[in-house]
C-alpha cells in the first residue's frame, strides 16, 4: 500500500509569510507523528496526534507553530510568521498507533522549507 | 549534556569490516531504544530496535544495550558499500510521550 506523503515536497517562502504543510498517514494507522530535522542536525520531536487529539504540545517550537489533525487521517503542521531559523526539514510519520507505535512508526519524504 | 549523543563521525571502515556504531543516554528511566539509516536526502528508515540489556541480531546487523552504562550501540557486519548512510540513534525516554534522536553518526563504506 501507500506509505506516507507530504506536500508540499519542497516549500520557498520569505519571512513573515505563513506556510502550511501537509502529511497523509498510511491508511488504517491511528497516530501520527511531526519532526523537524535542521541542517546536520537529527531529528527533533515536535507533536504527536493519537487520532485527532494532541494531547502534548509543548514540543513545538514557538506559539508560531499549530498542527491539527482532523477525521483521523490528514494533518497539517501550520507556521505563522516564518523566520529563517525555520528553515529546515519537516518530517511527518505515522504509526498503527501509541501503544504498538514505536516499532511500527514509518516516515513521510518530508518538506523541505527555506524562509529567505 | 544533551539528551542523546553519538559521534558525528564520519567513521570509515573499508568493505567487509565492522563498523561499530555508539550511543549514549542521559535518561536512566529509558525503555526502547532504536537504530534508523539515513541516506542523503532520505528520510530516517528503522534498522533495529531493543528493549532488553544484551544483544539482538537481525543479519548483518546486531544492537547491543547496557542500561546500566545508559549505552547502545549497533554493530555492522560485512560492511558493504550501499551502508554508507548516517545512523541515527533514537530513545524513547521514561515519559513515553515523544522519541529523541541523536544528531546522527555518518558511515562511508570504501570499497
Amino acid at each position: 500500500g501507500a506509505g506516507v506523503s507530504q506536500s508540499p515536497s519542497n516549500k520557498v517562502t520569505e519571512k513573515g509569510k505563513d506556510v502550511e504543510l501537509r502529511c497523509d498517514p498510511i491508511s488504517g494507522h491511528t497516530a501520527l507523528y511531526w519532526y523537524r530535522q535542521s541542517l546536520g542536525q537529527g531529528l527533533e520531536f515536535l507533536i504527536y496526534f493519537q487520532g485527532n487529539s494532541a494531547p502534548d504540545k509543548s514540543g513545538l517550537p514557538s506559539d508560531r507553530f499549530s498542527a491539527e489533525r482532523t477525521g483521523g487521517s490528514v494533518s497539517t503542521l501550520t507556521i505563522q510568521r516564518t523566520q529563517q531559523e525555520d528553515s529546515a526539514v519537516y518530517l511527518c510519520a505515522s504509526s498503527l498507533n501509541r501503544a504498538l507505535g514505536w516499532e511500527t512508526q514509518y516516515f513521510g519524504p518530508g518538506t523541505r522549507l527555506l524562509v529567505l | 549534556q544533551k539528551e542523546v549523543e553519538q559521534n558525528s563521525g564520519p567513521l570509515s571502515v573499508p568493505e567487509g569490516a565492522i563498523a561499530s556504531l555508539n550511543c549514549t543516554y542521559s535518561d536512566r528511566g529509558s525503555q526502547s531504544f532504536f537504530w534508523y539509516r539515513q541516506y542523503s536526502g532520505k528520510s530516517p528508515e528503522l534498522i533495529m530496535f531493543i528493549y532488553s540489556n544484551g544483544d539482538k541480531e537481525d543479519g548483518r546487523f546486531t544492537a547491543q544495550l547496557n542500561k546500566a552504562s545508559q549505552y547502545v550501540s549497533l554493530l555492522i557486519r560485512d560492511s558493504q558499500p550501499s551502508d554508507s548512510a548516517t545512523y541515527l540513534c533514537a530513545v524513547i525516554p521514561y515519559n513515553n510521550n515523544d522519541m529523541r534522536f541523536g544528531a546522527g553518526t555518518r558511515l562511508t563504506v570504501k570499497p
